[in-house]
């Protein structure tokens, strides 16, 4: 069983569209983070939130991080063709170690 | 400031054979983190060193190995080589420090084992 459940798994979209995705678990994290990899490459580090209630926003992506700092969300308004790839959150628990998703595949069509 | 480099970038090996993989962490970075990635299983954490020492390890078998040099640049070894280790490996750096959880990945390996 994953410790971090992402949901959906795939998403596809039309450009301009809004969409969630989520990343739940029943442990609490010190923090989390959201990666996002395109085919062939490493994840890129997209945001940390490290407070309960935090809320980030990086231009058209707006990451949420869970009162009790065991969910956070991912929204992306306006989705273009550039946003597609591998979604991915990771929670740190235990000093450096981080325990990731199963990640969510999103595709914009345009 | 360069990122995390990883070499090689594809390797092609057959069962039973052993190899090594390279990564070098961006500069200044004491910490160095090895994953595992398959589209069945995901990102799956192998270990993590740390100033020439492993600080945490994941639950993989002892086939899968690894050390760190004084300059933090890490070797990740993997002996008898079973069709399941193809995958796509995948090394990240960080500070190290006690709350620097950001990681920074590299493009990572791809091994085929046939």
């Amino acid at each position: 069983t994953q410790l971090l459940e992402q949901s959906p798994q795939f998403l596809s979209i039309q450009e301009g569209e809004n969409l969630t995705v989520y990343c739940n678990s029943s442990s609490v994290f010190s923090s989390l983070q959201w990666y996002r990899q395109e085919p062939g490459e490493g994840p890129v580090l997209l945001v940390t939130v490290v407070t309960g209630g935090e809320v980030k926003k990086l231009k058209r992506l707006t990451f949420q991080f869970g009162d009790a700092r065991k969910d956070s969300s991912l929204h992306i308004t306006a989705a273009q063709p550039g946003d597609t790839g591998l979604y991915l959150c990771a929670g740190a628990r235990h000093g450096n170690k981080l325990v990731f998703g199963a990640g969510t595949i999103l595709r914009v069509k345009s | 400031k360069a990122g995390v480099t990883q070499t090689p970038r594809y390797l092609i090996k057959t069962r039973g054979q052993q190899v090594t993989l390279s990564c070098s962490p961006i500069s200044g970075h004491r910490s160095v983190s090895w994953y595992q990635q398959t589209p069945g299983q995901g990102l799956q954490f192998l270990f993590e060193y740390f100033s020439e020492t492993q600080r945490n390890k994941g639950n993989f078998p002892g086939r899968f190995s690894g050390r760190q040099f004084s300059n933090s640049r890490s070797e990740m070894n993997v002996s008898t080589l079973e069709l399941g280790d193809s995958a796509l490996y995948l090394c990240a750096s960080s500070l190290g420090g006690a709350s620097s959880y950001e990681q920074y990945f590299g493009p990572g390996t791809r091994l085929t084992v046939t």
